[in-house]
């Protein structure tokens, strides 16, 4: 039972070039969700799933791009990277989205992703 | 004014100490998480509360609804306590949880 995966652990690109983050979860859980974090800031949303076959925009959509391939997967695309997109994102997954208040909201974060754009 | 507020942002304690991390909220929440940052980045929930206090080893959490704040508690801290602790919080009906940006502990010997 691996939890939460992400793949590539670390990334550089430069300006302009594409890339696909991706995420997995074997714990069965519903939803799914994409965050940044920057220094001195907090969390940031970017995109979340709250079912399979749903996906929805967060705080700091723009640039980027979610596909929820199917319960287990669900991946992040950058289509031409930014430095601005510089950051560390974290996949996580929750049982029950939280956007309904459960006791199933906890989330599970994956290892992170640190992305650097030239 | 950041909707979640942390303090203090560093904290440093020897081995052995209570330490209290708090956060203030200024919207009416529906549910507080708090989370632990490892030094080499992973994540980890630790609670998830909407009212009263919840307790898991030595860690302790409280929330104060009307008060709008939250405590972290660790009793006979440890080194391997030194962490990042994240507050979050899910306000109202939102689909989403606002993060305060952590409070960076260390435990030394």
């Amino acid at each position: 039972n691996a939890g939460v995966t992400q793949t590539p652990k670390f990334q550089v690109l430069k300006t302009g070039q594409s890339m696909t983050l991706q995420c997995a979860q074997d714990m069965n859980h519903n939803s799914m969700y994409w965050y940044r974090q920057d220094p001195g800031m907090g969390l940031r949303l970017i995109y979340y799933s709250a079912s399979e076959g749903t996906t929805d925009k967060g705080e700091v959509p723009n640039g980027y791009n979610v596909s929820r391939l199917n319960k287990r997967e669900f991946s992040l695309r950058l289509e031409s990277a930014a430095p601005s997109q510089t950051s560390v994102y974290f996949c996580a997954s929750s049982e029950a989205w939280i956007g309904i208040l459960s006791s199933y909201n906890e989330q599970f974060f994956g290892p992170g992703t640190r992305l650097t754009v030239l | 004014k950041n909707e979640v507020e942390q303090s203090p942002q560093n904290l440093t304690a020897q081995e052995g100490e209570f330490i209290t991390i708090n956060c203030s909220y200024s919207v009416g929440i529906s549910a507080l998480h708090w989370l632990q940052q490892h030094p080499g980045g992973g994540i980890v929930s630790l609670f998830m509360l909407s009212s009263g206090k919840k307790k898991h080893g030595r860690l302790i959490a409280t929330i104060n609804i009307q008060e709008k704040h939250s405590s972290l508690h660790i009793t006979a801290s440890h080194p391997r306590d030194s962490a990042v602790y994240i507050c979050a919080v899910r306000a109202g009906t939102a689909s989403k949880l606002t993060f305060g940006t952590g409070t960076r502990l260390q435990v030394t010997l």
